[in-house]
């Protein structure tokens, strides 16, 4: 089974700051993996889907790269609605996968 | 508008039975792949179960291979899951998710529902 693991747990940074999320996982993912947002007592929404392809209706100011076993969520700039935690989750190997969440809180 | 409406949650004995139903409006439920989603409290996702439209094949987490069953019923637009032999561990906020592909099970998700609390506690 493929372990996704995400880093760092937690990342403080002021709106309008670029955010930089790492993904790595312990065997090559070709480009399948996906990107999720999930704020405090919501379901997750799908960001970006291939590494690299934003899902529809995302902002272009996330944007998603790596293939292999590293991969990277970068926000552009921070919106106050982008404090939340990040999940990137394979579909490479069955069964589907997720990491353990990058937590983005406000500085 | 795409809308997954989950329920059947609840408290449960461990050892116990439930079963999650989710209610689907807004698009042709029979031409997409579904699976479950559950995430413990105050922890990560974790990927459940599938059902694939195209061949009907389910497919199962190997936590909850043996205890859990996926179904669903087009003609009534609704997914399912029936869960036996309910252990502390299965406690969680269950999802249903909307496969991105259409019938077939490819594993990314891009639309739930707000998810269904099952907790399993004496």
């Amino acid at each position: 089974e493929i372990v996704l693991t995400q880093s760092p747990a937690t990342l403080s940074l002021s709106p309008g700051e670029r955010g930089t999320l790492s993904c790595r996982a312990s065997q090559s993912v070709s480009s399948y993996l996906a990107w999720y947002q999930q704020k405090p007592g919501q379901a997750p929404r799908l960001l970006i889907y291939d590494a690299s392809n934003r899902a529809p209706g995302i902002p272009a100011r996330f944007s998603g790269s790596g293939s292999g076993t590293d991969f990277t969520l970068t926000i552009s700039s921070l919106e106050p609605e982008d404090f939340a935690v990040y999940y990137c989750q394979q579909r490479s190997n069955w069964p589907p996968g997720f990491g353990g969440g990058t937590k983005v809180e406000i500085k | 508008e795409v809308q997954l409406l989950e329920s059947g949650g609840g408290l449960v004995q461990p050892g116990g039975s439930l079963r999650l139903s989710c209610a689907a409006s807004g698009f042709t439920f029979s031409s997409y792949a579904m699976s479950w989603v559950r995430q413990a409290p105050g922890k990560g996702l974790e990927w459940v179960s599938g059902f694939s439209n195209s061949d009907g094949r389910t497919y199962y987490a190997d936590s909850v291979k043996g205890r859990f069953t996926i179904s669903r019923d087009n003609s009534k637009n609704t997914l399912y899951l029936q869960m036996n032999s309910l252990r502390a561990e299965d406690t969680a906020v269950y999802y249903c998710a909307r496969d991105t592909s259409g019938s077939y099970l490819r594993g990314y998700f891009d639309y739930w529902g707000q998810g269904t609390l099952v907790t399993v506690s004496s």
